[in-house]
């Protein structure tokens, strides 16, 4: 079965440096890769997809790169901000479903 | 253009009484997929629903679980004879197409089951 990591410790970083989380994976390859944000008490919300066959894909502050032979997704945020501070959810699409990691806590200190 | 709609947003039930949990997707969207989570841990895949058909409930318990999308209304995933192990949050998303696609979920922000 498929088995995804994401960084197993919440992660703090002070405001204006670039936060980095990890997702790794095992037993699959995805044609494609979501990274989502959820706050507390909400929803997750979609930020980006990336194919793979794209190695990299930015959308304002936020990039995330994807190597399958590594079998990781790093996604990125610079010039963070206390507002980015959510947890972060990676996911993997398969035939019927999107298999979801536990998430990495991300917490942005002013 | 309104989002996923899930109610109720919290449901208190005793053992043994039955949970009814809705969920109105986004217009035009004729794929919901159904998510439990619990503190601290992930999203953990229940069911595919396409109109009026179950495609996926390799993730839904054999046992008291049962969900259903039908022609006209709501998606529905009922828990009957609750546990308290079935306290969680549940997760109702949507998609115009298939798993397969390229195409984000949208989520709704969820119902909070507590079993008393």
């Amino acid at each position: 079965s498929q088995k995804i990591e994401q960084n197993s410790e919440a992660l703090n970083i002070q405001e204006g440096k670039t936060a980095t989380l990890t997702c790794n994976y095992t037993n699959y390859s995805p044609a494609y890769l979501q990274w989502y944000r959820q706050d507390p008490g909400r929803g997750p919300v979609f930020l980006l997809l990336i194919r793979e066959n794209e190695k990299e894909k930015r959308k304002e502050r936020l990039k995330v790169t994807f190597d399958t032979t590594l079998k990781q997704s790093l996604f990125h945020i610079t010039a963070s901000q206390p507002a980015d501070s959510a947890t972060y959810l990676c996911a993997l699409i398969g035939v019927n479903q999107f298999y979801f990691g536990t998430g990495t806590s991300l917490t942005v200190i002013p | 253009n309104a989002g996923v709609m899930q109610n109720p947003r919290h449901l208190v039930r005793r053992r043994g009484q039955e949970a009814r949990l809705r969920c109105s997707p986004m217009k035009g969207h004729s794929h919901v997929y159904w998510y439990r989570q619990l503190p601290e841990e992930g999203l953990k895949f229940m069911v595919y629903l396409q109109k009026e058909n179950i495609i996926d409930e390799s993730g839904m318990p054999k046992e008291r679980f049962s969900a259903e999308f039908p022609k006209e209304g709501p998606s529905i995933l009922r828990i009957q004879q609750v546990v308290r192990g079935d306290s969680a949050a549940y997760f109702c998303a949507s998609s115009p197409e298939s798993g397969q696609g390229a195409s984000p979920l949208h989520f709704g922000n969820g119902t909070r089951l507590t079993v008393t």
